[in-house]
């Protein structure tokens, strides 16, 4: 039972260029979210996925796409990077989502992302 | 949105009670609050999470007073090992959901 995955685990891109970050967790959870850290912050939600088949942005979409691949697979990626965009990612997952209710999230050990 | 609000920063040494108190005057009756730890170079990590009262696992307890404008994190007897950030959260879910994680408080442990 490995939780949370994330791949790969560092990156480095130049301006422009695009890339896709994989999570996938095996917990049979419905919902899945991915976050970004800037340094000394806290975590900001991008995108989240509910359940199987459903997307909506969160906190700070603009710049990325998602696709929940299956139950168990949920990517980010990124089309055009910006230095701006430089930060860590994190993938979490969670029974699913009612309302008022933060259900558990377990979280994936996080991608170094750097754009230069 | 319900914001949260919490110290920036607190120190205590080893065998303390740490108590982390968040703001959070905003919070929705169906909000739940939920506190998260994390550790430098790792995801965070589910600590506690309650309604009402007092909620109390192996690790913590979670104080909330009847107005539910606040909330405590108590940290019985903590160790260097607890030195990281921990996080107040506070569940959004209507019409969209929203995760507010905030900048945290960062706790470091003394020996």
């Amino acid at each position: 039972n490995a939780g949370v995955t994330q791949t790969p685990k560092f990156q480095v891109l130049k301006t422009g260029q695009s890339m896709t970050l994989q999570c996938a967790q095996d917990m049979n959870h419905n919902s899945m979210y991915w976050y970004r850290q800037d340094p000394g912050m806290g975590l900001r939600l991008i995108y989240y996925s509910a359940s199987e088949g459903t997307t909506d942005k969160g906190e700070v979409p603009n710049g990325y796409n998602v696709s929940r691949l299956n139950k168990r697979e949920f990517s980010l990626r990124l089309e055009s990077a910006a230095p701006s965009q430089t930060s860590v990612y994190f993938c979490a997952s969670s029974e699913g989502l009612t309302s008022g209710i933060v259900y558990e999230q377990y979280f994936g050990p996080g991608t170094r992302l750097t754009v230069t | 949105l319900a914001k949260t609000t919490q110290p920036i920063s607190m120190d205590s040494y080893e065998g303390q009670e740490v108590n982390i108190t968040c703001s959070h005057n905003n919070i929705a009756t169906n909000d739940y609050i939920t506190w998260y730890q994390q550790f430098p170079s790792q995801g965070p990590r589910f600590i506690i999470q309650g309604y009402k009262t007092k909620v109390t696992n192996e690790v913590a307890s979670l104080f909330i007073p009847a107005d539910r404008k606040s909330s405590t994190l108590s940290l019985p007897r903590v160790s260097l090992s607890d030195t990281a950030v921990y996080y107040c959260l506070v569940g959004i879910n209507t019409g969209g959901f929203k995760t507010i994680f905030g900048a945290g408080t960062r706790l470091f442990v003394k020996a």
